[in-house]
This record gives C-alpha cells, structure tokens and sequence, in this order.
C-alpha cells in the first residue's frame, strides 16, 4: 500500500513555464519535506512543513515555493524553471520533527525541462 | 552550517566481501539515520541511531553510533548483489531537519 505518492512520476516542462509537482502521504504525519535530488548525489532538502509551519532552507532559490493546504497534501511549485533546476524531487513524510523521525520518502517526480 | 562527510564515495567489492562505511559530522548529532537507494530507487529507511556508543544488527548489517555521537558506521558482512545501492546516512542536529551525507555507491560483483 502506497504511503506517500508522488505525481506524476515523470513531468516535462519547458524553460521558464511554471510547473507544479504533488506529493500526497496516507500516513497522518505532521512533517513533509520537499528534497531536490541531483544524478549521483545526495538528497538536498528544499523545505519542509511542520503542520502549517513552513520552514525554508536558506539556500533554497526563491523560484521554488510550497503550498500544503491540508495534512495530506503538499505541493512543490516552481515558477520559472531552469535547466539547472532538471532533477529527481522527493517528498518525504515523518510523524514528528522536534526530534527528527524516520523519513518516509515517495518514489520522485522526474523533472525534465526542455 | 553543518556538514556531514561520509567516505568512501564508491565502493567496488566482490560478492562474499565485507563493505563499511563511515559517516562524520562537523557538530554533534541528537541522532543520526541510515538509507539505503536502489539504482532508479528512492532513498528506504534503515534505522536509527540515538544513543552514544549504540550498535544495532539487522541480519548481516551493523550499524554503530561513535561515543561522541559525530561519527557512525554501516558494515554489510559478506555482501550479496542484492546490497548494490547507494548507502545515505542523515545526522539531525537541529531539531526539525537532517543532513544528508554524499553516499556511498557500493557495487559487488557477483
């Protein structure tokens, strides 16, 4: 059973055109964190939410922006894509963040952008 | 800010071999995580690590949390080509997020 879905699972945009990716969890958690991924590295966390709370990384470019507008649903906006910004996003859920818990994570959206 | 180092970046072993890898971070950690991502895969929890000087097993996996809690290890004990992936550890500093160490790319060759 799916916990956290990502969709899609593939998306193609073109340079400069918004594009919004979604991430959706089964899993009640008050934490969800949007994570960039480029090929061969680490995960680089973009931003995260506790509950309503949104918390930015500090080097997270101001072209990425996130709405969660219920417990189950989070959404990675990004307004004028770049080809830079072509990458594997993972969301990821977990129950508490005062201490950081396990981390869920979906399967990605792969963004291409042409 | 913190950094969290993690070596070898690739690791080449054959089947049957043993493989570790090290994770250290700059600042203590409250805790620290271990993924493990399949090619084409995302990141699967593996455990965690809280207590100083922790050891935890999981069948041919040993995981440990250094004394000072600023250094971890996974070691897979006579590795099988189902352990091909890339090994992430997340050390949590403050509260609310981790770092993710670069990985380790293990292959083994049958």
């Amino acid at each position: 059973d799916a916990m956290v879905i990502q969709n899609p699972r593939y998306q193609v945009t073109q340079f400069g055109k918004p594009v919004t990716l979604s991430c959706s969890q089964t899993l009640n958690h008050n934490v969800m964190y949007w994570y960039q991924q480029k090929s061969s590295q680490a995960p680089k966390l973009l931003f995260h939410y506790y509950d309503k709370d949104f918390n930015n990384e500090a080097d997270t470019p101001d072209n990425f922006q996130s709405r969660r507008p219920n417990t189950s649903f989070c959404f990675l906006d990004i307004r004028s894509p770049g080809l830079g910004d072509a990458a594997m996003y993972l969301c990821a859920t977990s129950r508490d963040s005062t201490e950081v818990d396990e981390q869920y994570f979906g399967p990605g959206t792969r963004l291409t952008v042409t | 800010g913190q950094q969290v180092m993690q070596i070898p970046q690739y690791q080449h072993v054959q089947e049957g071999e043993d493989f570790t890898t090290y994770c250290n971070s700059s600042t203590t950690l409250s805790n620290i995580q271990w993924y493990k991502q399949r090619p084409g895969g995302h990141p699967v929890f593996l455990i965690q690590l809280v207590k100083s000087g922790e050891v935890k097993k999981q069948k041919r996996l040993t995981f440990q949390f250094g004394e000072a809690k600023k250094n971890s290890s996974l070691h897979i004990t006579a590795t099988q080509t189902t352990d091909v992936g890339t090994y992430f550890c997340a050390g949590d500093t403050n509260a609310g997020k981790s770092t993710f160490g670069d990985g380790t790319t293990l292959t083994v060759k049958p």
